[in-house]
């Protein structure tokens, strides 16, 4: 089993549609969650942290269910800027020996318009 | 302030060379991390240095690949006798270290040919 499992996508969304993404880990000791952009052949960009109790930033919706280990992203108002990879990031542990980031093969978004 | 960067952004080297990949981590980032990303895949983990000590080096391959961050200069992933399938995209990344979030900062990354 992966240690974090994503859909691979892609997802074609016309402009202005709320699409969500999902996302499964194995670790059940994991301690950080993040949603990472990437677009085509650039870096990655911290698009938001994810928090137990949920959090949200302008358009963007991150939740996580530790009892599940499932982390999700919910973009509402899809605009064509949005168009990119989105990549579930799993820190297995935090303040121990190692600081490693376990990513995602990324969801692709499509917004069309 | 500027963020992490790489260099070279592009290197092509033929079978059997050497390749040498540089990152100067922003500015006051004691951690940085080596990542690669395949053709068509994922970031996987390589290695985790804070200045002069190798953390974490449980991605790296066995041989061939060595890195370091020294005490002064950047970090350098050296890929010794390269062969086609070490091309790929080579992303580093860094942190303060105090962070409780342990946010990492990606810089643009090498892109590596091996002809």
């Amino acid at each position: 089993r992966k240690e974090v499992e994503q859909d691979p996508g892609p997802f074609n969304v016309p402009e202005g549609a709320t699409v969500a993404f999902n996302c499964t880990y194995s670790n059940s000791a994991s301690q950080s969650f993040f949603w990472y952009r990437q677009d085509c052949r650039k870096e990655p960009k911290l698009l938001m942290s994810v928090y137990s109790s949920g959090n949200e930033d302008g358009r963007f919706t991150a939740q996580l269910n530790r009892a599940s280990q499932y982390i999700s992203l919910l973009i509402r108002d899809s605009k064509l800027s949005d168009s990119a990879t989105y990549l579930c990031v799993v820190n297995p542990m935090v303040g121990g020996a190692t600081n490693k980031l376990i990513f995602g093969t990324g969801t692709l978004l499509a917004v069309q318009p | 302030n500027a963020g992490v960067m790489q260099n070279p952004r592009h290197l092509v080297r033929r079978r059997g060379q050497e390749a040498r990949l540089r990152c100067s981590p922003v500015k006051g980032h004691s951690h940085v991390y080596w990542y690669r990303q395949l053709p068509e895949e994922g970031l996987k983990f390589m290695v985790y240095l804070q200045k002069e000590n190798i953390i974490d080096e449980s991605g790296m391959p066995k041989e061939r690949f060595s890195a370091e961050f020294p005490k002064e200069g950047p970090s350098i992933l050296r890929i010794q006798q390269v062969v086609r399938g070490d091309s790929a995209a080579y992303f580093c990344a860094s942190s303060p270290g105090t962070s409780h979030t342990n946010e990492q900062f990606f810089g643009p990354g090498t892109r590596l040919t091996v002809l």
